[in-house]
């Protein structure tokens, strides 16, 4: 099991610039999550998916981010334009049941 | 709003003694889970302990227990012989709504002193 998958690790971007980040969800999981984490808000869920379909978008910050699942093994999120204050981790997780959920190592996202 | 409190932003422990993590949430839900996750500096978010709140047991993985308190809604973790691979941020986290989606408390950082 190589967990959940996140690219890139670290993306560095000019402000305006489109980011796009990835996430390959365990198999066999049904639900994937994107989470953004910062000093001043710690971790805000922005949106998640069941069975690819997103379920709740209501943390999603505005219309400059969107989210999609195309099918059961990956998913983006995608930022345009990208502003300095979306400067953060963003965390993809993916769970089965209410188990919990497994979490990907993050991207750190940094826009100059 | 459903809510999780940690009151503690920061908490030191010296090598091999237990340190106590505090946690309080706020639900109408009355079956539900409660996790403890572990954040090291490499970032990752690791899952520490679950308690489902139906079991009257508290949850133990291996040095790393529980103290459910359903009427009071607390939820702590206890980390006995604590190790220097310890020192991380520890997150609460509930199930808002008893939906799927976590939410997250504030965490502490937990520093374990040689």
């Amino acid at each position: 099991d190589a967990g959940v998958i996140q690219s890139p690790r670290h993306e560095v971007t000019e402000m305006g610039q489109e980011v796009t980040l990835r996430c390959k969800p365990i198999s066999g999981h049904n639900s994937l999550f994107w989470y953004r984490q910062t000093m001043m808000r710690g971790l805000e869920l922005l949106i998640y998916f069941n069975n690819n379909v997103p379920i709740d978008d209501s943390g999603m910050p505005e219309d400059r981010f969107s989210a999609k699942m195309p099918n059961a093994s990956f998913s983006t999120l995608k930022i345009q334009p990208s502003e300095p204050r979306d400067s953060a981790v963003y965390f993809c997780a993916s769970s089965r049941t209410t188990g919990g959920y497994t979490f990907g190592s993050g991207t750190r996202l940094t826009v100059v | 709003a459903q809510t999780v409190t940690q009151s503690q932003p920061e908490m030191s422990v010296q090598e091999a003694e237990t340190v106590t993590l505090s946690c309080t949430y706020d639900t109408s839900e009355s079956d539900y889970y409660l996790f403890w996750y572990k954040q090291p500096p490499s970032r990752q978010m690791i899952l520490v302990i679950r308690q489902e709140a139906y079991k009257q047991q508290n949850a133990t993985e291996n040095r790393f227990s529980v103290n459910f308190q359903k009427a009071a809604k607390s939820f702590s973790l206890k980390i006995s012989d604590s190790q220097l691979g310890d020192a991380a941020m520890y997150f609460c986290a509930y199930p808002q709504g008893g939906s799927e989606k976590l939410v997250f408390g504030k965490g502490t950082k937990l520093t374990v002193n040689p």
